[in-house]
């Protein structure tokens, strides 16, 4: 199988705090993960590409300085949302790519709901 | 760019009928197109993919799309739905820019199926 888990589920922060969402493949090593964000019944929009060993790739619009991100190991990438406040608030889902017959196939992980109060 | 478009917010149906969630893209070039589910608070569970050949896919759940070049479509189908079918459902193209394998996905539809 191929399984990503997200770490935590959910999460709820004052204005102003550092959260960090960690994203993990478990049974896969995964050279490129992707991180996306679902505004409530919305569309999921990609904000980055995280690829191990190297910078992010940020979607146009996206702030590199506030969404960082980090992708250490084969099998984890993280994102953290700096100087979070409330317009941050979304449900944020990483998906993990991982070599199969007819092409890299993404696998999504079961996503994170960040609340900023 | 690669885009997908889903005309429906929802679509309703009863239990037992037949089930059609519609998807047209716009690509240069062949396109991958992936069908995901979405249920409340989870993430995207993948259904179907077309890459190439056939242009029946069949995925999980008994689930199946019908790629069509011509009407540049890739509509979801069931026989029969069941009431567990109820879900939000995305329609999604693969980028080919610079070399990403990142998603563009449809807007989304809701599926609501009736006992």
């Amino acid at each position: 199988g191929a399984v990503v888990s997200q770490h935590p589920s959910w999460v709820i922060c004052k204005s102003g705090t550092s959260v960090k969402i960690e994203c993990r493949s478990l049974d896969f090593q995964a050279t490129t993960m992707f991180w996306y964000r679902q505004f409530p019944k919305q569309s999921l929009m990609l904000m980055a590409t995280s690829n191990e060993g190297s910078k992010a790739t940020y979607e146009q619009g996206v702030e590199k300085d506030k969404f960082l991100i980090n992708h250490a190991s084969l099998t984890l990438s993280t994102l953290t949302v700096t100087s979070a406040h409330p317009e941050d608030s979304s449900f944020y889902i990483c998906s993990a790519s991982k070599n199969s017959k007819g092409g890299n196939e993404q696998f999504f992980g079961p996503g994170t709901r960040l609340t900023v109060l | 760019a690669q885009s997908v478009a889903q005309p429906e917010d929802q679509v309703n149906v009863a239990e037992g009928n037949p089930l059609t969630v519609k998807c047209t893209y716009s690509v240069s070039g062949n396109p991958y197109l992936f069908w995901y589910v979405q249920y409340p608070n989870r993430g995207l569970q993948f259904l179907l993919k077309y890459i190439t050949g056939d242009n029946l896919v069949k995925g999980s759940y008994g689930f199946e799309a019908e790629f069509n070049k011509s009407q540049t479509s890739f509509h979801l189908k069931k026989p029969s739905a069941l009431v567990s079918d109820s879900a939000l459902y995305f329609c999604a193209v693969r980028r080919m820019d610079t070399g990403r394998r990142a998603l563009t996905f449809g807007s989304g539809t809701r599926l609501q199926v009736q006992p």
